[in-house]
């Protein structure tokens, strides 16, 4: 399958930690990517690889991947935060990208 | 620095034609695999296409394939998307993207150019 999957909207208290989930057969086989996007700016990564921070990106950004769900975690979630999250990886057969649906973070 | 450029989008009759441009600067433009990448409003990140960094590997999503092509010139540092046959539904802001050398595929965008494709 070339499908990944992400829930539409997640709420987090300032301050709280927050994850974010994917879905997707192909996440046994290739790394995840997650990037950030805020309204009217491109995307932005900020996790790459196993659990990879672009130089940049705060350490309250984390990743992680089990079987066939990847999750982004941010551990003390800031207003800054508030952004649309997009997770990315290769399809089957590992040439073309595939993308979630994104996730709607709001901090509260 | 490292900058992507996006330009050439446009408004554009069902059934034409566009060709996008994104001039890059700030590395080594040719050691670098590139991609096109579309959003259509209010919606989600779709990859459209991937060409290697010497231009001999080229992949499409289905949803282009057979209309659009993609091209590179590494003495202009710059990726090309020949758009050809629009629908209604290729409306979107296209960004390019490089993969970095290693493992971060889509480290750096540029800002993107508008498509609009009309009826």
């Amino acid at each position: 399958s070339s499908e990944l999957t992400q829930d539409p909207a997640v709420s987090v208290a300032l301050g709280q930690t927050v994850r974010i989930t994917c879905q997707g057969d192909s996440l046994r086989s290739y790394y995840t990517n997650w990037f950030q996007q805020k309204p009217g700016q491109a995307p932005k990564l900020v996790i790459y690889g196993k659990n990879n921070r672009p130089s940049g990106i705060p350490d309250r950004f984390s990743g992680s991947t089990s079987g066939s769900t990847a999750s982004l975690t941010i551990t003390g979630a800031q207003a800054e935060d508030e952004a649309d999250y997009y997770c990315n990886s290769r399809d089957s057969g590992g040439y073309h990208r595939v993308f979630g649906g994104g996730t709607k973070l709001t901090v509260l | 620095e490292v900058q992507l450029v996006e330009s050439g989008g446009g408004l554009v009759k069902r059934g034409g034609s566009l060709r996008l441009s994104c001039a890059t600067s700030g590395f080594m433009f040719s050691l670098y695999r590139m991609n096109w990448l579309r959003q259509a409003p209010g919606k989600g990140l779709e990859w459209v296409s991937s060409i290697s960094s010497s231009g001999t590997s080229i992949y499409y999503a289905e949803s282009v394939k057979g209309r659009f092509t993609i091209s590179r010139d590494n003495a202009k540092n710059s990726i090309y998307l020949q758009m050809n046959s629009l629908r209604a539904e290729d409306t979107a802001v296209y960004f390019c993207a490089r993969d970095d050398l290693g493992m971060a595929d889509l480290d750096y965008w540029g800002q993107g150019t508008l498509v609009t494709v009309s009826s």
